[in-house]
């Protein structure tokens, strides 16, 4: 069974850094893709960033520069390092797999981040 | 980027078929997929590559696609389908997601 379960959220002063993780059970990091995917309180999905199985990444505009993603294979699990927070940041975060033809198959339950002084 | 504009909302009674449309230039030249949110869940895949559902995703629902468009259809509505709807296609290396339709179950 395919599992996702992020962690790491929480409250957070703008310009700080946070860490989130996605344990990953039920198929290998490393042989599919793999987004992180937020949602501010109240508003629509954003598509934040995604990390190839070749490992190339790619990051939308408004996190670029400031947000990374990585994964771990030796413990099967997906990472997004986030510096310089914004107030706007503020979302829950969403790790989501993709596989051929549908990039967001598979969910994980969210993990919410508050930035706010 | 192209943006995905979706309408806000659609109220259907039960039994009757709702139509979500989703607009955007690039749809003519990327797949596009469906999601359901319901309130205080994650967003579940109800469609991908414009008209192909997952396993276990009911048969009332389907997709197609005309054009810049693309259409999520549910036939025979149920209460239990209730929810926020985002269409989504991908743009060069980014993804993109329609603003969402609430569908509303009077």
């Amino acid at each position: 069974e395919v599992r996702l379960v992020e962690s790491g959220g929480g409250l957070i002063q703008p310009g700080g850094s946070l860490r989130l993780s996605c344990a990953i059970s039920g198929f290998s990091v490393s042989s599919s893709f793999m987004n992180w995917v937020r949602q501010a309180p109240g508003k629509g999905l954003e598509w934040v960033s995604v990390v190839y199985e070749g490992g190339n990444t790619y990051y939308a505009d408004s996190v670029k520069g400031r947000f990374t993603i990585s994964r771990d294979d030796s413990d099967n699990t997906l990472h997004l390092r986030m510096n310089n927070v914004r107030t706007d940041d503020t979302a829950t975060y969403y790790c989501a797999r993709g596989v051929d033809g549908s990039p967001f198959d598979s969910w994980g339950q969210g993990t919410l981040v508050t930035v706010s002084s | 980027s192209y943006e995905l504009t979706q309408t806000p909302s659609v109220s259907v009674s039960p039994g009757q078929t709702a139509r979500i449309t989703c607009s955007g230039d690039g749809l003519t030249k990327s797949y596009a997929s469906w999601f359901q949110q319901k309130p205080g869940l994650a967003p579940m895949v109800v469609i991908y590559k414009d008209i192909e559902r997952p396993s276990g995703v009911p048969e009332r629902f389907s997709g197609s696609t005309s054009g810049t468009a693309v259409t999520l259809t549910i036939v025979g509505v149920q209460a239990e389908d209730e929810a926020d709807y985002y269409c989504q296609s991908t743009d060069n290396d980014s993804f993109i997601f329609g603003p969402g339709t609430r569908l509303i179950v009077l």
